[in-house]
């Protein structure tokens, strides 16, 4: 199985700063036959399901503000938000949907306020 | 608009069975496939499994397999997990989620449910 890691465990940006999550993948999710990075980001916040922000590495979901980008390819992810906001307090999960079984998440990154 | 509503969980002893449900609405129930994550009381997120839009394909993480059968009824809009032998490491919150593109598995999960959580214990 694909195992995915993340770092940092958590963070503490300041408001209208820029946070920065990274996320590793145990061996490559680009499939080579479309060139598409089968690894998706989720945000997670206190008391609710877990909600796609990001896809394919880096393809905004519909109504994602544009604060958040991503980037990577292979087994080196990472997701930016470049003015953190008040409501992005939140845990934020990278997944791979490379290979089935598994759909593996990473443990997660924790967000908050400095 | 898409909704996906879990029900089903509550407290068991281990070693005990319980299947929960998923009620889908908003869309073509049956043009997709369709996911079972749980996540543990303040821990991260884990897939469990998955199931084709025509239940013909089925995967199981390796922590629930032989243990747990997810299943659906597209006459009914409504996807299963059946859960045997129990044992308290399953308590979580247990989420459906929903396959992002029609007929295919290897997507990213669009919509998920609120979840229903699952207790083990004696």
């Amino acid at each position: 199985d694909i195992v995915m890691t993340q770092s940092p465990d958590s963070l503490a940006v300041s408001l209208g700063e820029r946070a920065s999550i990274n996320c590793k993948s145990s061996q490559s999710v680009l499939y080579s036959s479309n060139n598409k990075n089968y690894l998706a980001w989720y945000q997670q916040k206190p008391g609710q399901p877990p909600k796609a922000l990001i896809y394919w590495a880096s393809t905004r979901e519909s109504g994602v503000p544009d604060r958040f980008s991503a980037s990577g390819s292979g087994t080196d992810f990472t997701l930016t938000i470049s003015s953190l906001q008040a409501e992005d307090v939140a845990v934020y999960y990278c997944q791979q949907y490379y290979s089935s079984p598994g759909f593996t998440f990473g443990p997660g990154t924790k967000v908050d306020i400095k | 608009q898409v909704q996906l509503v879990e029900s089903g969980g509550g407290v068991v002893q281990p070693g005990r069975s319980l299947r929960l449900s998923c009620a889908a609405s908003g869309f073509t129930f049956s043009s997709y496939g369709m996911h079972w994550v749980r996540q543990a009381p303040g821990k991260g997120l884990e897939w469990v499994a998955v199931i084709s839009n025509d239940g013909s394909n089925k995967y199981y993480a390796d922590s629930v397999k032989g243990r747990f059968t997810i299943s659906r009824d597209n006459s009914k809009n409504t996807l299963y997990l059946q859960m045997n032998s129990l044992r308290p490491e399953d308590t979580a919150m247990y989420y459906c989620a929903r396959v992002s593109v029609e007929w295919e598995l290897l997507h990213y999960f669009d919509y998920w449910g609120q979840g229903t959580l699952v207790t083990v214990s004696s």
